[in-house]
């Protein structure tokens, strides 16, 4: 079965600073991932997301996140925060070979980057 | 294009009473899904559908019924409303044939079951 963990409800970072949103996941075939913000009120935005290819993927507002399948890991990183990168961030998976259109998502981060 | 479109925006309901929400999109897309979102818990899957005709559920299905008769629409039955379905409900799509698009959501509805 699918699953996706996001080991951090919170995340506080100072703006400029790198900011680093973790997420794991569990397929198994090989996974889609996917990267949603919300800001407040509002519903999810696409962010950016990994299918294949070059590990470093870019993606929406300057993020980029890195696919390591060794670790299962697939994390979302900014070089710069800017206070208004405060957000709810989901990681989401679709697993190629079971899940077909049916997408799995983590409990969110909080991401607070102070001024 | 408009998008993604739920209505209401917002609903109350007393318990045992039945109600619809509807999501339409305008973006000729296949797949449709509804989410519920609880703090804590993130999104979960209650129902999809990947084309006219064609339903399956998800994560969390019990108490919802979905129908797809159209592209374009994907409502979603709370068949008789308790207060554990208390949450907001957002609706989603991806565009047709490939499992590899993201979705496009919704604004949302938020439903209180007093």
């Amino acid at each position: 079965a699918q699953s996706v963990a996001q080991p951090e409800d919170q995340v506080n970072v100072a703006e400029g600073n790198p900011l680093t949103v973790k997420c794991t996941y569990s397929v198994s075939g090989n996974p889609y991932l996917f990267w949603y913000v919300q800001y407040p009120n509002r519903g999810l935005q696409f962010l950016l997301k990994y299918i294949t290819g070059d590990n470093l993927v870019k993606g929406s507002y300057g993020f980029e996140a890195e696919f390591n399948k060794s670790q299962t890991s697939f994390h979302l990183k900014k070089p710069s925060a800017l206070v208004s990168d405060s957000a709810l961030y989901f990681c989401a998976v679709r697993d190629d070979r079971t899940g077909g259109f049916k997408t799995i998502f983590g409990a969110g981060t909080r991401l607070f980057v102070k001024a | 294009n408009a998008g993604v479109t739920q209505t209401p925006k917002f609903q109350v309901l007393k318990t045992g009473q039945s109600m619809t929400l509807q999501c339409a999109q305008d973006m000729n897309h296949e797949y449709m899904s509804w989410y519920r979102q609880d703090p804590g818990m993130g999104l979960r899957l209650i129902h999809y559908s990947v084309g006219a005709g064609i339903t399956d559920q998800g994560e969390v299905p019990n108490g919802y019924n979905v129908s797809r008769s159209t592209t374009e629409d994907f409502p979603l039955r709370l068949l008789s409303a308790a207060p554990s379905q208390t949450s907001v409900y957002f609706c989603a799509s991806s565009p047709p044939g490939q499992e590899r698009y993201e979705q496009y959501f919704g604004p949302g509805t938020r439903l209180t079951v007093t």
